[in-house]
């Protein structure tokens, strides 16, 4: 029973380089959401959908996409990271509204 | 403006203390509250939500609607207990989305 994975679960990249975050859910979930944690901060929400074919702005979307490519999977790639993108990335899912979240073990990246 | 807000950062006590972890919020409406645990370099679990009003591990919270308030407790600390706590907040409007605390580390000391 996998529930939420993600991929990798540690990267390093340089400055201007292009990365895409894996996710994949097998719990049938509608709704899909990605986190940054970051020291002092708690998590923030970068990116969102509510169900396959949509995606919404969080918190903090500056610097990011995302593709819900089915109801399985929602990627999340940085263009051109920065050393302020240096955070753990969660990937998170849930059933319904309201409904607690299942989260993945979490993608360390550094960005140099 | 919706926030939720943890006012320890870190927060430590002996084994067999009592402990309360804050949590305060601010919502127009009726939100959902949560409580989940990061054990170390581990991934969030849910530990409470106000609806079910049970008690996980030992820990209960009440939501204090008065007070927007919604306090971690556990009578007697154990070591186990040392981790990473969440408090956060899902709206009815918010499609899912969940508003986190800036958490607070308890660390249990023996």
């Amino acid at each position: 029973n996998a529930g939420v994975t993600q991929t990798p679960k540690f990267q390093v990249l340089k400055t201007g380089q292009s990365m895409t975050l894996q996710c994949a859910q097998d719990m049938n979930h509608n709704s899909m959401y990605w986190y940054r944690q970051d020291p002092g901060m708690g998590l923030r929400l970068i990116y969102y959908s509510a169900s396959e074919g949509t995606t919404d702005k969080g918190e903090v979307p500056n610097g990011y996409n995302v593709s819900r490519l089915n109801k399985r999977e929602f990627s999340l790639r940085l263009e051109s990271a920065a050393p302020s993108q240096t955070s753990v990335y969660f990937c998170a899912s849930s059933g319904q509204r309201n409904q607690p979240q299942h989260f993945g073990d979490g993608t360390r990246l550094s960005i140099l | 403006a919706q926030r939720v807000t943890q006012p320890e950062k870190l927060l430590s006590v002996f084994k067999g203390a009592p402990v309360e972890l804050k949590c305060n919020y601010s919502y127009s409406g009726s939100p959902e509250l949560f409580w989940y645990v990061q054990y170390s370099r581990q991934r969030l679990q849910l530990l409470l939500r106000h609806i079910s009003r049970e008690s996980i591990k030992g820990f209960t919270a009440d939501l204090n609607k008065g007070e927007t308030s919604f306090h971690l407790k556990k009578p007697f600390a154990q070591e186990e207990d040392s981790a990473m706590y969440y408090c956060a907040l899902s709206g009815g409007n918010q499609g899912g989305k969940l508003i986190f605390g800036q958490g607070t580390e308890l660390s249990v000391k023996p």
